[in-house]
């Protein structure tokens, strides 16, 4: 059974850092592209970022471009998402989600979300 | 960017009846090279994350009621719940994947019980 566990949510004041990580089972973790996908409270979704199975492709909204950081541990089955120079409008929930294994080619589309976890930016 | 729009914003359907929510994206979401539409829809219940029911714009998910159904190619797409019960009220999304830069999602639609 597929199972992505978010953490490291929590408040922040304006211009902070968090560290969010996933840690996945019940799959194989680096043959799978990995990615974050966050809800303003009472809003739709926002896709944020993702990474490719290796790590070595990676691509982020415009948003977060330059304070956002995503990575992975294949070794630990873990994806993180660093988060620096945090603004009020980051505030949202937080899911670690699953991209199928490559059949196609950047075929970014999204069969396993975590619960979540609610990062808050307020002073 | 390819802006995604859905309508309507809401609706109500009677238990049973059937619901029809549309999605339309600013450019065509068709890869030619393959013919397959980068196109999916989530359904987010309350408190709960969102659940992947369709890709490629008209394949379901494993597990996924057959009353749930995708069509639609290029800019203009549906989901239609043929029988709706009433653990389909919920918040549903299209989202496409033609394009990485960026990602992006419908505004929802919420579908009730009327």
């Amino acid at each position: 059974e597929v199972q992505l566990l978010e953490s490291g949510g929590g408040l922040v004041q304006p211009g902070g850092s968090l560290r969010l990580s996933c840690a996945a089972s019940g799959f194989t973790f680096s043959t799978c592209a990995m990615g974050w996908v966050r809800q303003a409270p009472g809003k739709g979704l926002e896709w944020v970022s993702v990474i490719s199975g290796s790590g070595g492709t990676i691509y982020y909204t415009d948003s977060v471009k330059g304070r956002f950081t995503i990575s992975r541990d294949n070794s630990k089955n873990t994806l993180y998402l660093q988060m620096n120079s945090l603004r009020a409008e980051d505030t949202a929930v937080y899911y670690c989600v699953k991209v199928p294994p490559v059949v196609v080619f950047a075929a970014y589309y999204f069969d396993y979300w975590g619960q979540g976890t609610l990062v808050t930016v307020s002073s | 960017d390819i802006v995604m729009t859905q309508s309507p914003d809401s609706l109500a359907v009677s238990l049973g009846e059937r619901a029809t929510i549309n999605c339309k994206s600013s450019q065509s979401v068709l890869y030619s090279s393959n013919n397959k539409n980068y196109l999916a829809w989530y359904q987010q219940k309350p408190g709960q994350p969102p659940k992947l029911l369709i890709y490629w714009a008209s394949t379901r998910e494993s597990g996924v009621p057959d009353r749930f159904s995708g069509s639609g190619s290029g800019t203009d797409f549906t989901l239609t719940i043929s029988s709706l019960q009433a653990e389909d009220v919920a918040f549903y999304y299209c989202q496409q994947y033609y394009s990485t830069l960026p990602i992006t999602f419908g505004p929802g639609t919420k579908v009730d019980i009327k």
